[in-house]
């Protein structure tokens, strides 16, 4: 009874350096989103996708990357780390009629 | 598009008095609306969710929330708060038409004892 599995758990990046934040979910669930989360600015929304090979742009993609190859893998891809990335990031995934979004645990990031 | 407003960003309350965290929300369709739990250092779980049907939802621990279309609110409320209650609580919304779901700033609920 997985759910929606995120890693790392908390990662410090220097400045420049790249990294893949890595999400899964076990419910076969075509709907699958990337979030980030600062204080008090609620859940924005980076990327999404509403199926393998399909993704699409939220609010803030800029510096960030995604693909959806398998229906159970949405990796985010952050290309050169700037400190305005540090934030906490949260994996979500719905059923078709998206009538419930399931969080991962988030990952915590720190861009120094 | 949707938009959710969440009206308090802090709402203190004393334990056992009771407690309503506001929020309303705009769209030009058809709306499912949610409310999330997140406790410090752990991912957003779901308190409750309203798809259709009876306007008053009853979720877990004790809460619930009113879907009220001609105001387009959808308030949360708990009759008598405990400590275990403190955290941050976001509302979301998403349409039966669209791709996403939107969430509000949150509201960090404590509780005093």
């Amino acid at each position: 009874n997985a759910g929606v599995t995120q890693t790392p758990k908390f990662r410090i990046l220097k400045i420049g350096q790249s990294m893949t934040l890595q999400c899964t979910q076990d419910m076969n669930h075509n709907y699958m989103y990337w979030y980030r989360q600062d204080p008090g600015m609620g859940l924005k929304l980076i990327y999404y996708s509403v199926g393998a090979g399909i993704t699409d742009k939220g609010e803030v993609p800029n510096g960030y990357n995604v693909s959806r190859s398998t229906t159970e893998d949405f990796p985010l891809r952050l290309e050169l780390a700037a400190p305005s990335q540090t934030s906490v990031y949260f994996c979500a995934s719905t059923p078709q009629g998206r009538t419930e979004a399931f969080f991962g645990q988030g990952t915590r990031l720190t861009v120094v | 598009a949707q938009s959710v407003t969440q009206l308090d960003s802090q709402v203190p309350v004393f334990e056992e008095a009771p407690v309503e965290l506001r929020c309303n929300y705009s769209s030009s369709v058809s709306v499912y609306l949610f409310w999330y739990v997140q406790y410090p250092n752990q991912g957003l779980q779901l308190l409750l969710k309203y798809l259709s049907g009876s306007t008053l939802v009853k979720g877990i621990n004790g809460f619930e929330a009113e879907f009220n279309k001609s105001q387009t609110s959808f308030h949360l409320r708990k009759p008598s708060v405990h400590i275990s209650d403190t955290a941050e609580y976001f509302c979301a919304v998403s349409s039966t038409t669209g791709n996403q779901f939107y969430f509000g700033t949150g509201t960090s609920l404590t509780v005093i004892p």
